[in-house]
């Protein structure tokens, strides 16, 4: 079975830091990646995915992640967080073939201004 | 736009009552899901469904069951509600193509409170 560990659970960063949100999943096979992003009263909404290619993906609002294939994992970052950055960040996998994604327990980021 | 709609956004039920929560997307999707989102254990997959009346348990189906009569609307059904059913559950669709590839819609979720 596939399962996703999102390790960071609440992150409060000041604006212009830094981000850095683990993400590790555990399956053998073929997967696709996926980073979700909930802001406050708004509904769940794909951030960036992995499916092939370039290990280094890019999505919207300047967030990029990294596929690690050895290491199982798939980071996000942002080189500068905004106050608008606040929300609940999600990891997902979904195996080949697999019709539902599994997400991660998310990670709450917190940006102070 | 892709709009997927969940019918009540707050309920209050009592426990051992039944509970409908439903879904309609306009988007023509195959795939349904339900999920449920707690604090800490993120999002769980309860049940999902690729066709009319076809449906596939998720991780807890437990206490659970859906209905999928028309392809737009996937309902979601607890028929004893109990106090650890208190959650924001949420619905999202995507078509067959998209699965694997592309990106889950999802509604702005439905937040139950069994008391």
């Amino acid at each position: 079975a596939q399962s996703v560990s999102q390790h960071n659970h609440h992150v409060i960063l000041s604006e212009a830091a830094s981000l850095e949100l683990g993400c590790n999943y555990s399956y053998g096979g073929t997967v696709n990646l996926f980073w979700y992003v909930q802001y406050p009263g708004q509904h769940l909404q794909l951030l960036l995915k992995y499916f092939s290619g370039d290990p280094l993906v890019k999505g919207i609002k300047g967030f990029e992640a990294e596929f690690i294939k050895s290491k199982f994992s798939f980071n996000l970052r942002k080189p500068s967080v905004q106050w608008s950055d606040t929300a609940e960040y999600f990891c997902a996998v979904n195996a080949i073939g697999r019709r539902a994604l599994t997400f991660g327990s998310g990670t709450r980021l917190q940006v102070q201004p | 736009d892709v709009k997927v709609t969940q019918s009540s956004r707050y309920l209050v039920k009592r426990t051992g009552e039944k509970v409908f929560l439903e879904c309609v997307q306009d988007m023509d999707h195959e795939n349904m899901f339900w999920y449920r989102q707690d604090p800490g254990l993120g999002l769980r997959l309860i049940y999902f469904s690729y066709d009319v009346k076809m449906k596939e348990k998720g991780d807890i189906p437990e206490g659970y069951s859906v209905s999928r009569e028309k392809k737009e609307r996937f309902s979601l059904i607890l028929e004893s509600a109990s106090t650890n059913q208190t959650s924001m559950y949420l619905c999202a669709s995507i078509t067959a193509r998209g699965q694997n590839t592309g990106e889950l819609f999802f509604g702005e979720g439905s937040r139950l409170t069994v008391l």
